[in-house]
């Protein structure tokens, strides 16, 4: 079957802090990615995604690239904000399932001013 | 805000207990999808309904159950509510359904405490 693992939260940064949030899956066919995240009080949001191997995501500032080789979709952030303190899931959509989206447990982050 | 509307947003209530929690889609989208948020089980899809017909069914259990009504609205009913129900329920949404493509448009949940 289809899994995420992201790494345990939560995390901790100073405003300005170089961000990553290791997530990798286990998929059967071509899965999609995406990142999405939730703000305190909020639904999820979708946060970026790719569709194919070696495809790169970007949305306000954060990056995620669909590496195949090491079935891994890392999220990046060169300088985070105080608002940028959420709750971050990688997820997947895979051709071989029901399609539907199969979640990682989450990454709580704490960005201090 | 996404669009996506469910109520009510908290709600306690005893075991034993039926609740319904309602939901409604972004403007246009035919696609809903029900999911648990739990701290020890994490976000869990329960179930989809497309244009008013059940589409895909997750890790529902047998004493829950949904409906999409015409005007595309959907409902939850939890019966039999045990404590390990209590969690935060996500309505979602989409454009289509015949391919889920994982763009989905949450709201904001429904807070279930079960006493």
């Amino acid at each position: 079957g289809n899994s995420v693992t992201q790494m345990e939260g939560p995390v901790t940064l100073s405003e300005e802090a170089f961000l990553t949030i290791n997530c990798t899956y286990t998929a059967t066919g071509y899965p999609s990615l995406f990142w999405y995240v939730q703000y305190p009080g909020e639904g999820l949001q979708l946060l970026l995604k790719a569709t194919k191997a070696d495809d790169k995501g970007s949305n306000k500032g954060f990056e995620a690239t669909y590496r195949k080789e090491t079935t891994s979709f890392h999220l990046e952030k060169g300088s985070v904000q105080v608002s940028d303190s959420a709750v971050y899931f990688c997820a997947l959509v895979s051709s071989g399932s029901a399609r539907q989206l199969t979640f990682g447990s989450g990454t709580q982050l704490t960005v201090l001013p | 805000d996404s669009g996506v509307t469910q109520t009510p947003k908290h709600l306690i209530t005893a075991t034993g207990q039926r609740v319904t929690l309602r939901c409604s889609p972004r403007s246009g989208d035919l696609s809903v999808y029900w999911y648990q948020q739990s701290l020890d089980q994490g976000l869990q899809f329960l179930i989809q309904y497309y244009n008013g017909e059940e589409r895909a069914k997750g890790n529902i259990l047998e004493r829950f159950s949904a409906q999409q009504f015409p005007d595309l609205h959907s409902e939850l009913n939890l019966s039999s509510l045990e404590l390990g129900d209590s969690a935060l329920y996500f309505c979602a949404s989409s454009r289509g359904g015949q391919q889920n493509t994982g763009e989905l448009f949450f709201g904001e949940g429904s807070r279930l405490t079960v006493l």
